[in-house]
């Protein structure tokens, strides 16, 4: 069984400033790793996702996240924030043997301060 | 191209109250799952399918009952509505033969139980 771990359900940056959101996986196989993010009353859009090859993943609207398999860890980062990027993002898991099954983190919600 | 479409958007109901949430996608994916997404916990996955005619239970299930007679349709019945059903719940589809980690997600469904 799979589960993520999202650190700071709430996370406050200025505009311009990096902004850094952590999660941590448990897995007993090889993971898949994504990132989605939410605007309010929206539906989930993907960021990124990892799944096999090169442990840093570009995303869109500037985002990236690296795996690191001996931390177990799929942090999410964006060099500069914008209003925009205010939203609830969530860090997700799956399988390969069932990778259509994601397990989710309790999200994050970034607000942006100008 | 209409992706993963769910109705109603909104909908309040009574205690003990029967009733289906509509979920359609016109890729032809094969995966097909309804999550429930609740503050603080992100979303959990109720029921799954794999195929026209297939279904599995996931993390959440009880209270919840679906069925895929159509590669295109997955609707989600709650037998008898609770308080604790009230959630947001979002449909989801992948395809399998080319890359089913990209999973589309409707725009979700407003339930209120009272």
């Amino acid at each position: 069984a799979q589960s993520v771990t999202q650190l700071g359900s709430h996370v406050s940056v200025s505009e311009g400033a990096l902004v850094l959101l952590r999660c941590n996986y448990s897995s007993s196989v090889p993971p898949y790793l994504f990132w989605y993010v939410q605007y309010p009353n929206q539906g989930l859009q993907l960021l990124l996702k990892y799944t096999t090859g090169a442990t840093l993943v570009k995303g869109i609207n500037g985002f990236e996240a690296e795996f690191k398999k001996s931390e177990t860890s799929f942090h999410l980062t964006k060099p500069s924030a914008h209003m925009s990027d205010a939203a609830e993002y969530f860090c997700a898991v799956s399988e390969a043997s069932n990778d259509y099954k994601l397990s989710f983190g309790a999200g994050t919600t970034v607000t942006v301060r100008a | 191209n209409a992706g993963v479409t769910q109705t109603p958007k909104f909908q309040v109901l009574k205690t003990g109250q029967s009733m289906t949430l509509q979920c359609a996608q016109d890729m032809n994916h094969e995966y097909m799952s309804w999550y429930r997404q609740d503050p603080g916990m992100g979303l959990r996955l109720i029921h799954y399918s794999v195929g026209a005619g297939i279904t599995d239970q996931g993390e959440v299930p009880n209270g919840y009952n679906v069925s895929r007679s159509t590669t295109e349709d997955f609707p989600l019945r709650l037998l008898s509505a609770a308080p604790s059903q009230t959630s947001v719940y979002f449909c989801a589809s992948s395809y399998s033969r080319t890359d089913r980690t990209t999973i589309y997600f409707g725009e979700g469904s407003w339930l209120t139980v009272v």
